[in-house]
């Protein structure tokens, strides 16, 4: 799987946009691009993943580059119950190794009042 | 609750001992995972099982450690001779295969505390 990377750590005011980069400038042509949070003391919540297109769901949205070397996850209306560490992973969705993740150390997301 | 159940949530033991921990999938997913999480570190990938198979185990799980999932439902973790480094939240995680698998769910995690 590919090496992501991302900032350590990040603030926020209430009510705005989050925007948490991740550069995974190795991705390969098969590798989706997922992001997981973990609010602190809980196990890892699952958020978004993609391909090549943007992706939008209930919970955020996730913009990766035409060159897929970088992509963005968006929390467009950030509340204190998102402060969390967000993890950036890349894999190979095969039916060998199931869903098996490789975390890095992610992003501490902290939503200011 | 229909989610990722683990028990216990927390464990104190003293270095040395046996300890074993339980994870309840979700009813239908047949995927099954361990993770180790260390302080301030993301949760690194312990053993897999695929209904009661276990398909991969990472070189972090030593002999001491021992993972089963007899019945292709629920799965146990075992450390034996407990060691002050082995205190870390263990967590379970379950999936459902398919051709496009998708999210693997999380437990809360068992917080092991070797004194």
């Amino acid at each position: 799987d590919a090496k992501t990377t991302q900032p350590t750590s990040m603030d926020c005011a209430e009510g705005r946009a989050a925007n948490l980069p991740c550069n995974h400038s190795t991705i390969s042509g098969n590798e989706y691009v997922y992001w997981y949070r973990q609010i602190h003391s809980q196990g890892p919540q699952y958020i978004i993943h993609g391909l090549k297109n943007n992706e939008t769901n209930e919970m955020a949205s996730l913009i990766i580059t035409e060159d897929r070397k970088s992509s963005t996850l968006i929390l467009p209306h950030a509340t204190l119950r998102d402060t969390a560490v967000y993890y950036c992973i890349v894999r190979v969705l095969q039916e060998t190794s199931g869903s098996r993740l490789t975390f890095g150390e992610g992003t501490q997301l902290t939503v200011n009042p | 609750d229909t989610g990722v159940s683990q028990n216990p949530r927390h464990k104190i033991t003293k270095r040395g001992q046996n300890v074993t921990f339980r994870c309840d999938p979700i009813s239908e997913h047949n995927r099954l995972y361990w993770y180790r999480q260390t302080l301030g570190q993301g949760p690194e990938f312990l053993t897999y099982f695929q209904n009661e198979a276990q398909l991969e185990k990472s070189r972090l799980l030593s002999d001491r450690f021992s993972a089963e999932r007899p019945k292709g439902s629920f799965s146990t973790l075992e450390i034996q001779r407990t060691e002050q480094g082995d205190s870390a939240m263990y967590l379970c995680a379950s999936s459902l295969q398919g051709a496009l698998s998708t999210e693997a769910f999380f437990g809360q995690g068992t917080r092991l505390t070797v004194v």
